[in-house]
């Protein structure tokens, strides 16, 4: 019963790297999500899909790109990290039947920091 | 834009006591509330979902109701235990088609045996 499963848990970046933040669910969702979380901001959506090989903006995409790369997998890439996208990023997934009231499953997140 | 707002922002209580988490939001023309558990380094639970046509939805010993109209839930937790202790969010969704939920901060809750 894995769930939502994220890699890596911690990941120290310097300003301008670039890295890939890994998702995978084993629940046969459809629709899968990323999340930042900020202190005393709550969670914001940066990227979701709806459905295997769709992808949307959320209310923060600036500076990532995702991927879909089939049912299991949503990643994001920040291609040129900056010390603003310090924060704590949490994948999503829910079962997608496009009907809006369906609950959300979380992977444990992942602390990123970048100098 | 929809703004979700939770009082207050830290809570301590001591085991046995029934208690009250309260969520605002300021656009009433919401879809769902739903209520998360987090705790600390993990990722979010979800713990209850009120669809908009209804009032209210329980769980055990939680209890979450909502007045679409007034822009307010509560997740009511009853005979609170020292694993109750967590932060505990809600997120309303607002949108049209599909689930972008917008999350309030949370209260975080410490329960003291």
């Amino acid at each position: 019963n894995a769930g939502v499963t994220q890699t890596p848990k911690f990941q120290v970046l310097k300003t301008g790297q670039s890295m890939t933040l890994q998702c995978a669910q084993d629940m046969n969702h459809n629709s899968m999500y990323w999340y930042r979380q900020d202190p005393g901001m709550g969670l914001r959506l940066i990227y979701y899909s709806a459905s295997e090989g769709t992808t949307d903006k959320g209310e923060v995409p600036n500076g990532y790109n995702v991927s879909r790369l089939n049912k299991r997998e949503f990643s994001l890439r920040l291609e040129s990290a900056a010390p603003s996208q310090t924060s704590v990023y949490f994948c999503a997934s829910s079962i997608g039947t496009a009907a809006t009231n369906e609950k959300l499953f979380f992977g444990s997140g992942t602390q990123l920091s970048v100098l | 834009k929809q703004e979700v707002t939770q009082i207050p922002a830290a809570l301590s209580v001591p085991e046995g006591e029934n208690l009250v988490l309260n969520c605002s939001f300021t656009d009433s023309a919401i879809y769902n509330l739903q209520w998360f558990r987090q705790d600390p380094g993990k990722g979010l639970t979800s713990l209850l979902l009120i669809q908009s046509s209804q009032r209210e939805q329980t769980s055990g010993r939680l209890n979450a109701s909502l007045d679409k109209s007034s822009g307010r839930s509560t997740l009511y937790i009853a005979a609170s235990q020292p694993g109750d202790s967590a932060t505990y969010l809600c997120a309303v969704d607002h949108d049209t088609g599909f689930q972008k939920l917008v999350f309030g901060t949370g209260t975080r809750l410490l329960v003291s045996p």
